[in-house]
């Protein structure tokens, strides 16, 4: 089956800790981006890759980073300089040449 | 100029009723406008979409009605049901960076 996998589902971080949070694809989709969600609102996007080893920032990069060292996983590591961390992240895959973004299950990070 | 605004932000139908969410945005190098349902705890998905050179779109119980001179497109979801409550999302791709600007969203509550 086709699609994009996230994991975990669920992720307990302690404050002043970095987490990575995976996302992997094999619809063969050039483009993968990385969203927050915040209770109640709509998507905003932290970063995006529209190619292999090259990467953009999105309207709230800072306190996350990201590589995309394969076509097929695009990391997101959430930094302790992120200042408000908890929230739901969403993982999207698209061809670059089409229209359609295709969400992964999401992970819900939760500071402690 | 790059904002897509949605409303309303929340709506309660009764069943087999029609519900309407509109959006509207202002950058004319938007070519393609696709809406997505969200459920609570999972990713959005991909519901329908229309590119400006067609007025109107049609999938099953679901329309997009898009009116290009006054730059606004809306879901008409005819029946309504239960298992249509859900987040809405529609969203705007630029032609030039293959980018989706969201908009905001609207919680949908169909009544039985």
């Amino acid at each position: 089956d086709g699609g994009i996998t996230q994991s975990p589902k669920y992720l307990f971080r302690k404050e002043g800790q970095n987490v990575t949070l995976s996302c992997e694809q094999n619809l063969n989709h050039d483009a993968m981006y990385w969203y927050r969600q915040d209770p109640g609102q709509g998507l905003r996007l932290i970063y995006y890759s529209q190619i292999v080893n090259d990467f953009q920032k999105g309207d709230i990069a800072e306190g996350y980073s990201v590589s995309r060292e394969k076509k097929e996983s695009f990391p997101l590591t959430v930094t302790s300089a992120q200042k408000n961390p908890t929230a739901f992240y969403l993982c999207a895959s698209s061809e670059n040449s089409g229209r359609a973004e295709f969400f992964g299950p999401g992970t819900r990070l939760t500071v402690l | 100029q790059q904002q897509v605004k949605q409303s309303p932000q929340s709506l309660i139908v009764q069943k087999g009723g029609i519900s309407i969410i509109n959006c509207a945005y202002e950058n004319t190098a938007f070519d393609y406008f696709p809406w997505y349902q969200q459920f609570p705890g999972k990713g959005p998905a991909l519901l329908i979409a229309i590119r400006p050179d067609v007025s109107e779109k049609k999938e099953g119980r679901f329309t997009i009605s898009f009116n290009k001179s006054a730059k606004q497109f809306s879901l008409h979801i005819m029946d309504s049901q239960p298992g249509d409550s859900a987040t809405y999302f529609c969203a705007a791709r630029s032609n030039s960076n293959y980018q989706l600007i969201w908009g905001a969203g609207t919680k949908l509550i169909i009544k039985p």
